[in-house]
């Protein structure tokens, strides 16, 4: 079965320094790969989606992923963090034989000023 | 658009008494979801439906009942609420499966058991 790692719990930033949040999957084959965001009070929103090809993706707000097969990584990057971007992030992972995703347990981000 | 909606928000039930979690999505999906979020365990699965009529369990089925009656409502159920069962509820729907297709989340209900 898949899971999903995210050796973060939490990661204080700058307001305008770059980001980085780690995420390392479990998966035999080719993963669905997911970043959410979760911002206080509010439910989950997609940030980005890897299914196949470039392994470089784009999404929403600035944010951007990569994804590593020798490493079974799946990076979140940010070149320049915003305040607005404090929220909690979640890694996730899916197949095309399952019916849910599996998600980390999160990476809260701080930006101080 | 609504997209998902949950109601309540907000509860706060007593040891022993019932409720029932409602969500309904307006955008056809057939997959919908039952996650709680606990701190630190990021979010587990509770159960989940693939179509109307159809349930099933996910991760962490116990003490929880569903029934997805239409296809644009999927209901949680609590028979006899317990201090474990404190969490915030999140519903969420998929057109496709939710594995391989992005998931639209409620904002979620948050439940105090006392």
């Amino acid at each position: 079965a898949q899971s999903v790692t995210q050796p973060d719990i939490h990661i204080t930033v700058s307001e305008g320094a770059s980001l980085e949040l780690r995420c390392n999957y479990s998966y035999g084959a080719t993963p669905y790969l997911f970043w959410y965001v979760q911002s206080p009070g509010q439910g989950l929103q997609l940030l980005l989606k890897y299914f196949s090809g470039d392994t470089l993706v784009q999404g929403i707000k600035g944010f951007e992923a990569e994804f590593k097969r020798s490493q079974s990584s799946f990076n979140l990057r940010k070149p320049s963090v915003h305040w607005s971007d404090a929220a909690e992030y979640f890694c996730a992972v899916g197949s095309n034989s399952g019916y849910a995703l599996n998600f980390g347990k999160g990476t809260s981000l701080l930006v101080t000023p | 658009n609504a997209g998902v909606t949950q109601t309540p928000k907000f509860r706060v039930l007593k040891t022993g008494q019932s409720m029932t979690l409602l969500c309904a999505q307006d955008m056809n999906h057939e997959y919908m979801y039952w996650y709680r979020q606990d701190p630190g365990m990021g979010l587990r699965l509770i159960h989940y439906s693939v179509g109307e009529g159809t349930t099933a369990k996910g991760e962490v089925p116990d003490g929880y009942n569903v029934s997805r009656l239409k296809k644009q409502n999927f209901l949680l159920g609590l028979e006899s609420a317990a201090p474990s069962q404190t969490s915030v509820y999140f519903c969420a729907s998929s057109y496709y499966s939710g594995a391989s297709q992005p998931q639209h989340f409620g904002d979620g209900t948050r439940l105090s058991i006392l």
